[in-house]
């Protein structure tokens, strides 16, 4: 099946600084890529929808300019927290739809100190 | 969003025992997922359901859904200590017959399957 990667897996971070956080589509072309958020012990919450060669949209109350999406290639997508608190401590995971199914990738783990 | 409900929200079983996991949703959808999840993994694509079927099976696994009760049940035969896992339902919000769509997830079910 198609693969998606994540790139890191797991970062930790000072408050302040800001993390970007890569999604790639290894083996098709994705115009259309979603960030998810999920905090322990609960379920996954889309974030945004990432568009190739144009804005993402946001989910309400997701704030566009602290969760910097940037969908440049088609197979690529980054997600940057800028200003990080701890309270943006999560799993962030992506995914990119094919016909018929959603591929996600692993997660990236963020730790905000 | 709206987020759906799943029962039980945690489960523990005996291998070789059957597990039934339950999920509502609150709006019309196009198509239901069910996906599992490894602590602190990815999540890896079970089974989809369109709102036009009643019933799917994948190996061990049987879904069904009920479009007027909103619900759906996923039913996991003959468990072993490997089905431990959390297992989510998604549906698609987009109308269309393809899971292209944005997914809403339920709560999840924590399964443990003991040896």
């Amino acid at each position: 099946g198609a693969v998606v990667s994540q790139h890191p897996s797991w970062v930790i971070c000072k408050s302040g600084t800001s993390v970007k956080i890569e999604c790639r589509s290894l083996d098709f072309q994705a115009t259309t890529m979603f960030w998810y958020r999920q905090f322990p012990k609960q379920s996954l919450m889309l974030m945004a929808t990432s568009n190739e060669g144009s804005k993402a949209t946001y989910e309400q109350g997701v704030e566009k300019d602290k969760f910097l999406i940037n969908h440049a290639s088609l197979t690529l997508s980054t997600l940057t927290v800028t200003s990080a608190h701890p309270e943006d401590s999560s799993f962030y995971i992506c995914s990119a739809p094919q016909p018929g199914e959603q591929y996600f990738g692993p997660g990236t783990r963020l730790t905000v100190t | 969003s709206q987020q759906g409900e799943e029962d039980p929200q945690a489960l523990s079983i005996q291998e070789g025992e059957n597990a039934t996991m339950n999920c509502s949703y609150k709006t019309s959808i196009n198509n239901l997922q069910w996906y599992r999840q490894n602590s602190g993994r990815g999540l890896v694509h079970l089974i989809l359901i369109r709102s036009n079927e009643r019933e799917k099976h994948s190996g061990r696994l049987r879904v069904t859904l009920d479009t007027s009760k909103k619900s759906s049940s996923l039913l996991i035969t003959a468990s072993r200590a490997a089905d431990t896992a959390s297992y989510f339902c998604a549906t698609d919000r987009r109308a269309g017959g393809t899971s292209y769509g944005k997914l809403t997830f339920g709560q999840g079910t924590i399964l443990t399957v003991h040896p």
